[in-house]
Formats: structure tokens, sequence, C-alpha cells
């Protein structure tokens, strides 16, 4: 059965750094992996999705995430943290053929 | 273009009421989804639906049912509320397409007091 393991319920970054946000993954079969953000008092937006092909996805807002099987992670980074990045971040993981697997979430704090 | 929409956005509910979530797609997407958040749980899938008529559990379903009378719609409801369903509730929906994203409503931020 597939799942997903986030590593940090709460990350805090200074304004400018680096942002590295882990989502490690179990599949028996190849997996198709999201990231997905959410803002205060909204749903969640996907920031980018991994199926098959580069392993390097970039997203929205300057996110990428990079598929690595040997390590079954697919870690969402951006190289310079915004105020505006501040949310809490979901990886998922598609068990089957439409049901979703999610994490329990990361909540980044961006430091002025 | 709306994309998913929740109704109600805020409830607030005596334990034992009833009450009906109501979440409509405009997307045309064949599945759609009910999910609840809580602190630190994620988003854990209550039922789901591959298809118009159709309806499934997932892996809390108790004290909740569902209704896809239409392909637009997806009805949540709650028979007898009960204070440990305090939570926000999500729906989504999808393609039926493998590897498609889902796309979530605002949520629905219901208290049973």
């Amino acid at each position: 059965a597939q799942s997903v393991t986030q590593l940090g319920s709460h990350v805090s970054v200074s304004e400018g750094a680096l942002v590295l946000l882990r989502c490690n993954y179990s599949s028996s079969v190849p997996p198709y992996l999201f990231w997905y953000v959410q803002y205060p008092n909204q749903g969640l937006q996907l920031l980018l999705k991994y199926t098959t092909g580069a392993t390097l996805v970039k997203g929205i807002n300057g996110f990428e995430a990079e598929f690595k099987k040997s390590e079954t992670s697919f870690h969402l980074t951006k190289p310079s943290a915004h105020m505006s990045d501040a949310a809490e971040y979901f990886c998922a993981v598609i068990s089957g053929t439409y049901k979703y697997i999610f994490g329990t979430g990361t909540r980044l704090k961006v430091l002025a | 273009n709306a994309g998913v929409t929740q109704t109600p956005k805020f409830r607030v509910l005596k334990t034992g009421q009833s009450m009906t979530l109501l979440c409509a797609q405009d997307m045309n997407h064949e599945y759609m989804y009910w999910y609840r958040q809580d602190p630190g749980m994620g988003l854990r899938l209550i039922h789901y639906s591959v298809g118009e008529g159709t309806t499934a559990k997932g892996e809390v379903p108790d004290g909740y049912n569902v209704s896809r009378l239409k392909k637009q719609n997806f009805l949540l409801g709650l028979e007898s509320a009960a204070p440990s369903q305090t939570s926000v509730y999500f729906c989504a929906s999808s393609l039926s397409r493998k590897n498609q994203p889902q796309h979530f409503g605002d949520g629905t931020r219901l208290s049973i007091l």
C-alpha cells in the first residue's frame, strides 16, 4: 500500500534562505507524486506533480521537487524564501487509480 | 471560472442535529471526494465518487452519508452530529485519467457543540 511521510510538522526559515521540505513515500508501483500548498482559510492548491519522465519537476512560485527513486523521496525546495511562502505544504501520492494519500503536512514559517 | 464551490463556509451545530454540505464543480470532472482536515492529521478521506450515481467509503466514513445524483454535485450529510465531527471539510474533484491532480474547494468549517 502507498503511504507518505513528511518529516517536520513545522519548519522555519529566514527570508531569502533555502526552503527544504521533506517527503518520503512508500509505493509498490511507480508513484505519481504531488505537492500542494494551503494558505490560511483556503483549500489546497497544486504546486507541482511528478508522473513520469524528468525527475526534476518545476512548479509555481519558484518551487521545484526532485523524484529520487533510490531514496524514495520527493523533497520540495525553493532557493530563496519569501514572506508570501508562509503556508502549509502537503505531499501526496496516488494509491490505485483515484485515491490520494496525503502526508500530515508541514507548516512553513518565514522569518523577516 | 468557479472551479469547486462549497456551501456553507461556516456552520455551528448542536449535538444530534443534522445537516448537508454541498459541493459543486463546473469542470466536468468524473471523480469527487470529501475529506476532513484535523490538526496534525492531514487530510482523511471520508467518501468518494467515481461517477454520477456511484459512491464509495473512504478511510473515515462512519457518521457520514453522501449522494451524487448529478455529475457536478456531491453532497455530504451528517445524520446526527457529534462533537468528534468538528473539523474542516474539503471537497475535491479530478478527471478520471490516472495521475490527474485534485482541485479543492475552500472548505467548510463545522463546529459541533
